[in-house]
């Protein structure tokens, strides 16, 4: 089955405590990508990866690092967490534009509590 | 950049009403356009797409046309349930940014 499998699904965190969150998937897509999910401001993305050690920022890079060591897996990893990033999080992946078929795939979420 | 506008509710309907979501976007080159629906406390799913100009997507019920003209991507059910209940999300992908642009949701409350 394809799918984009996240863990953990929920996390309570104190601040400054680094953690990793994962994402892997299945389906060999070049482009994957971590966004957060606030109520009235929707999904923002926060970085990217269009292949394998090809990383970009998003809209809110700020906090958060990420890397592509393998195709399959995207993590993120919050350095010293604060309570700003309390958040639902959300690891999508795709093929590329240029392939006319990019249609994202999401995993389950994240929901992340900093206190 | 690219952008995706849509009206944010949140939207209440009575069950068999008809539904319009409005979603209009901003983009360079030729996106792909999508709805994607969240359901509570889950992820993301597609919905619907269209991948050029006057192309129409369709899916459980619900439509939506790509009018390159009014560079709008418009979401509609004819008779909607209590079970479409949700958040929707317009969405672009493929300008000449990258990957994925998403509008800010529309919540969805259909009741009985």
């Amino acid at each position: 089955e394809a799918q984009v499998t996240q863990n953990p699904r929920y996390l309570i965190t104190v601040t400054g405590k680094k953690l990793t969150v994962t994402c892997s998937q299945n389906m060999n897509h070049e482009y994957m990508s971590w966004y957060r999910q606030d109520p009235g401001l929707g999904l923002r993305q926060i970085y990217y990866s269009m292949n394998v050690e090809v990383t970009d920022k998003g809209d809110v890079p700020e906090g958060y690092k990420v890397s592509r060591k393998e195709k399959r897996n995207f993590p993120l990893i919050l350095e010293s967490p604060s309570p700003n990033q309390t958040s639902l999080y959300f690891c999508a992946s795709s093929r590329p534009p240029s392939t006319g078929n990019t249609e994202a795939f999401f995993g389950q979420g994240t929901r992340l509590t900093v206190v | 950049g690219d952008s995706v506008t849509q009206m944010e509710g949140p939207v209440t309907l009575s069950e068999e009403a008809f539904l319009t979501i409005n979603c209009t976007y901003t983009a360079t080159g030729y996106p792909s356009l999508f709805w994607y629906v969240q359901y509570p406390g889950e992820g993301l799913q597609l919905l619907l797409k269209a991948t050029k100009a006057d192309d129409k997507g369709s899916n459980k019920g619900f439509e939506a046309t790509y009018r390159k003209e009014t560079t709008s991507f418009h979401l509609e059910k004819g008779s909607v349930q209590v079970s479409d209940s949700a958040v929707y999300f317009c969405a672009l992908s493929g300008g000449y940014g990258q990957n994925f642009v998403f509008g800010p949701g529309t919540r969805l409350s259909v009741l009985p």
